[in-house]
């Protein structure tokens, strides 16, 4: 079975710019997650979805940070307009549902200039 | 509210030596437990889980872990570490039922002398 695929694998972009990032989940899965990852602030959860409905838009990352399900194969996740602090790992998991494993793409590395 | 501690942020164990990683939790329900592994620019991935039953979970490549109800803690152990060891581990929890998702520690890089 394919895994969970993220693209692109580095993205850099200006202050200002919007950029969005892909993952499409392992074939089955209800639930598909959207973290950050920095070495300060550790995992933070954006976005939850089960059965592409969205359960959780993660509070803080509200005003600029979109993700989206429009399919139960394919997630997007916008940020408009990043700034330098979006610098981070961005890694996409999946999993059958609650308590379940979660596995997780090889991520996304922002840099934003 | 959940909440995981990984008290030691960096690690060092020599090739062929036994290795513990702490991990101490916090969860006013049932937690369901896990540890995960990230290799350098990979995601994470499960090494091994604990639901229910023997405290003594076994898990891929040699790990083991061991749940402590009384002490709140799930500490992962290894008899002898080899230098593909080396890496970040997360422990996680999540409740046996409700609504909150998995919480994860803030990781522990394992480096593996030789």
């Amino acid at each position: 079975d394919a895994g969970v695929t993220q693209t692109p694998r580095h993205e850099v972009a200006e202050k200002g710019q919007t950029i969005i990032l892909k993952c499409e989940p392992v074939s089955g899965h209800n639930d598909l997650f959207w973290y950050r990852q920095t070495k300060i602030q550790g995992l933070e959860l954006l976005s939850y979805f089960r059965s592409k409905s969205l359960m959780e838009d993660g509070g803080a990352f509200k005003d600029r940070f979109k993700a989206e399900m429009l399919n139960s194969s394919f997630s997007t996740l916008k940020i408009q307009p990043t700034e330098p602090k979006d610098s981070a790992v961005y890694l996409c998991a999946s999993s059958w549902g609650d308590a379940e494993t979660l596995y997780f793409g090889s991520g996304t590395r922002l840099t934003v200039l | 509210a959940q909440s995981v501690t990984q008290p030691d942020a960096r690690v060092t164990v020599s090739e062929g030596a036994s290795l513990q990683l702490r991990c101490k939790y916090s969860s006013s329900v049932t937690p369901y437990l896990f540890w995960y592994v990230q290799y350098p620019r990979q995601g994470l991935q499960l090494l091994l889980k604990y639901y229910s039953g023997d405290p003594v979970v076994q898990g891929v490549n040699g790990f083991e872990a061991e749940f402590s109800k009384s002490n709140s803690s799930f500490h992962l152990r290894k008899a002898s570490v080899h230098w593909s060891d080396s890496a970040v581990y997360f422990c996680a929890v999540t409740p046996n039922y409700g609504n909150e998702k998995i919480t994860f520690g803030a990781g522990t890089k394992l480096t593996i002398k030789p």
